[in-house]
């Protein structure tokens, strides 16, 4: 099972430039969220989709965009890289036969320059 | 709202000695808890998760954690360290958003457990 896959792995942007980050999960899950993890600030959520075709900001939306493109997909799109948005990015995906846990993908390590 | 504080960013125990990594939330309804670790380079993987029931849950690899409602804690124990616990340990917490979509999943700041041999 691949669970939670997201792509790229690292990544290097020039600010100012643009990128998708994508993530998709094959548990058929309804909830999918994406996170930003720095050091000595823990996981901050920067969007969730609670289910296919909604989608809500969480605590540190600014600068990012989000698409929910069907049930697996759940993208995070950053417009205009800016070197605060240097961090790792990880995915997770929710669902009734997870238990209420969340399956988290490997991460994306993203440098703003 | 929810949030979640995690008393102490790094914690260095001894091999052989008692673990305790702290959590105390904030829930306006009933809360579900978990505990996550995440080993270098890793992404997040659960230990543990207190929803309903009984209010001490156990985990993976010998922890446990304890949820007492008058507290608003939900602290992680385990007796015995070993060197492979050395990881970054988080708490969450969400709430039931009913049906079968969930709403936020809120982190704490995480705590760095280092075992000493």
């Amino acid at each position: 099972n691949a669970g939670v896959t997201q792509t790229p792995k690292f990544q290097v942007l020039k600010t100012g430039q643009s990128m998708t980050l994508q993530c998709a999960q094959d548990m058929n899950h309804n909830s999918m969220y994406w996170y930003r993890q720095d050091p000595g600030m823990g996981l901050r959520l920067i969007y969730y989709s609670a289910s296919e075709g909604t989608t809500d900001k969480g605590e540190v939306p600014n600068g990012y965009n989000v698409s929910r493109l069907n049930k697996r997909e759940f993208s995070l799109r950053l417009e205009s890289a800016a070197p605060s948005q240097t961090s790792v990015y990880f995915c997770a995906s929710r669902g009734l036969d997870s238990g209420d846990r969340a399956f988290f993908g490997q991460g994306t390590r993203l440098t703003v320059v | 709202a929810q949030s979640v504080t995690q008393l102490g960013s790094h914690v260095s125990v001894s091999e052989g000695a008692l673990v305790l990594l702290r959590c105390n939330y904030s829930s306006s309804v009933p809360p579900y808890l978990f505990w996550y670790v995440q080993y270098p380079n890793q992404g997040l993987q659960l230990l543990l998760k207190y929803t309903t029931g009984a209010t001490l849950v156990k985990g993976i690899n010998g922890f446990e954690a304890e949820f007492k409602k008058s507290e608003t804690s939900f602290h992680l124990t385990k007796p015995s360290a070993h060197m492979s616990d050395a990881a970054e340990y988080f708490c969450a917490v969400t709430r039931n958003a009913g049906g079968t979509s969930y709403g936020k999943l809120t982190f704490g700041q995480g705590t760095i457990l280092t075992v000493h041999p």
